[in-house]
């Protein structure tokens, strides 16, 4: 399985809402991110996780929470975000060896704030 | 902050024919780099990658040349497909403590026709 899987594929909240954006990967891979991408633009990291442990933040508002249940799981919880959050999420991952890695993508979310 | 970027937005190529996309980064610290296809609705795909002991590395029908001294990536595509139309984007890392930390080019949009 060389997947990582995210759901939904499609999220569209208003301002108010509360949801989840969920990653999985069975690569055994150790190091888990999540990046935001708007249209026509490149991918821009959020947060690294490193066997299981946020080990970098790129100063993303706190409207944006991650978690890592555990090694093969992602979630980005969501909460009162605002119009301009709307965006494609990729969440990624990769061995966890080395600084020096590809990282798989997942398809992303395409998540639309009203 | 320095960052990636690439000489051409866009590239349309005949069916057949080779393909260039090139990329120039700022970072000299920067040690491993990637190259990676996004198509529409999906999230980016690994082509190849290189590091920067190296200044030529080949795949299948894809080859990435690394020039240090001018700081420049391409990648080439032999025999383009209408497969390949897709944005590519060239990516860097900058290794040590900046682990998982990719950096993203802004993309160049391959057009391949029949």
């Amino acid at each position: 399985d060389t997947e990582v899987t995210q759901t939904p594929k499609h999220l569209v909240m208003g301002m108010t809402n509360k949801k989840s954006l969920k990653c999985e990967q069975h690569m055994g891979h150790r190091a888990m991110y999540w990046y935001k991408q708007k249209a026509k633009k490149p991918p821009e990291l959020m947060f690294v996780y490193s066997y299981e442990k946020l080990s970098i933040n790129e100063s993303v508002p706190s409207r944006f929470s991650p978690e890592c249940p555990n090694s093969s799981l992602l979630n980005l919880h969501l909460h009162a975000l605002q119009p301009e959050d709307s965006a494609l999420y990729l969440c990624a991952s990769s061995q966890g060896r080395t600084t020096n890695e590809k990282l798989f993508f997942g398809s992303g979310t395409q998540l639309s704030v009203l | 902050g320095e960052s990636v970027g690439l000489h051409l937005p866009t590239l349309s190529v005949q069916e057949g024919d080779n393909s260039i996309i090139n990329c120039a980064y700022s970072n000299s610290a920067s040690d491993y780099f990637i190259w990676y296809k996004q198509e529409s609705g999906k999230g980016p795909q690994f082509i190849i990658d290189i590091r920067s002991n190296m200044d030529k590395r080949q795949g299948q029908r894809v080859t990435v040349l690394l020039n240090k001294t001018v700081k420049h990536l391409s990648l080439q595509i032999a025999a383009t497909q209408p497969g390949d139309s897709a944005v590519y984007f060239c990516a860097e890392n900058l290794g040590g403590t900046s682990y998982g930390k990719l950096t993203f080019g802004q993309g160049t949009i391959l057009t391949v026709h029949p």
